[in-house]
């Protein structure tokens, strides 16, 4: 079955503890994705990856990190969160480059930061 | 500087009747506008998508419309089932660009 896999689920932590948030994706697509959703703010896109070793900011970038070191997999890393970074996150993939394809998206982290 | 707008946060309507959810963008440059459908506590899937050198695009009980003039689109539902109350985003990418801009989302309920 094609899909996105993030884990975990849900986390709750504390300000300053590192911690990472995985992502993988079965469907050999070169372009992946993170965002985080917030009430009254949409999705918003926090770092992409069009290919292994090729990552760019987003719009939201700042607090996070992202590596592709294999082209299924994009961590996405917390070096310090903060409480600001409570969210929901979701990681997405789609084939590649050019526009209009759809992207196919995973169940979402739950992140708490106390 | 908000690139997507939708601008109701919410909308009901009754089965069987017709669900409007606009959007509205600024950047002419935009190639693709898609529509994804979010249920609670799963990610968002794809719903429809028109280029932008279309002006209507139909999939079943979907269809969008795209005004480039007003910058303006629209998904209609028709009829409305129970099963597509949901939050949906309007979604655009710009050729040469791969950050991709969402809208804030409509959550749409479907009364029995």
């Amino acid at each position: 079955e094609a899909q996105v896999t993030q884990n975990p689920r849900y986390l709750i932590t504390v300000t300053g503890k590192k911690l990472t948030v995985t992502c993988s994706q079965n469907m050999n697509h070169e372009y992946m994705s993170w965002y985080r959703q917030d009430p009254g703010l949409g999705l918003r896109q926090i770092y992409y990856s069009m290919n292994v070793e090729v990552t760019d900011k987003g719009d939201v970038p700042e607090g996070y990190k992202v590596s592709r070191k294999e082209k299924r997999n994009f961590p996405l890393i917390l070096e310090s969160p903060s409480p600001n970074q409570t969210s929901l996150y979701f990681c997405a993939s789609r084939p590649g480059q050019g526009s209009g394809q759809p992207q196919h998206f995973g169940d979402g982290t739950r992140l708490s930061i106390l | 500087d908000q690139q997507v707008k939708q601008n109701s946060p919410s909308l009901s309507v009754q089965e069987g009747r017709i669900s409007i959810l606009n959007c509205d963008y600024t950047n002419s440059m935009f190639d693709y506008f898609l529509w994804y459908k979010k249920y609670p506590a799963e990610g968002p899937t794809f719903l429809i998508s028109i280029s932008s050198i279309k002006d209507k695009n139909e999939d079943g009980r979907f269809t969008v419309f795209l005004n480039k003039s007003a910058k303006h689109l629209s998904l209609h539902i028709v009829p409305s089932q129970p099963g597509d109350s949901a939050v949906y985003f309007c979604a655009t990418d710009q050729g040469g660009s791969e950050k991709l801009v969402f809208g804030k989302g409509t959550k749409l309920t479907v009364n029995p």
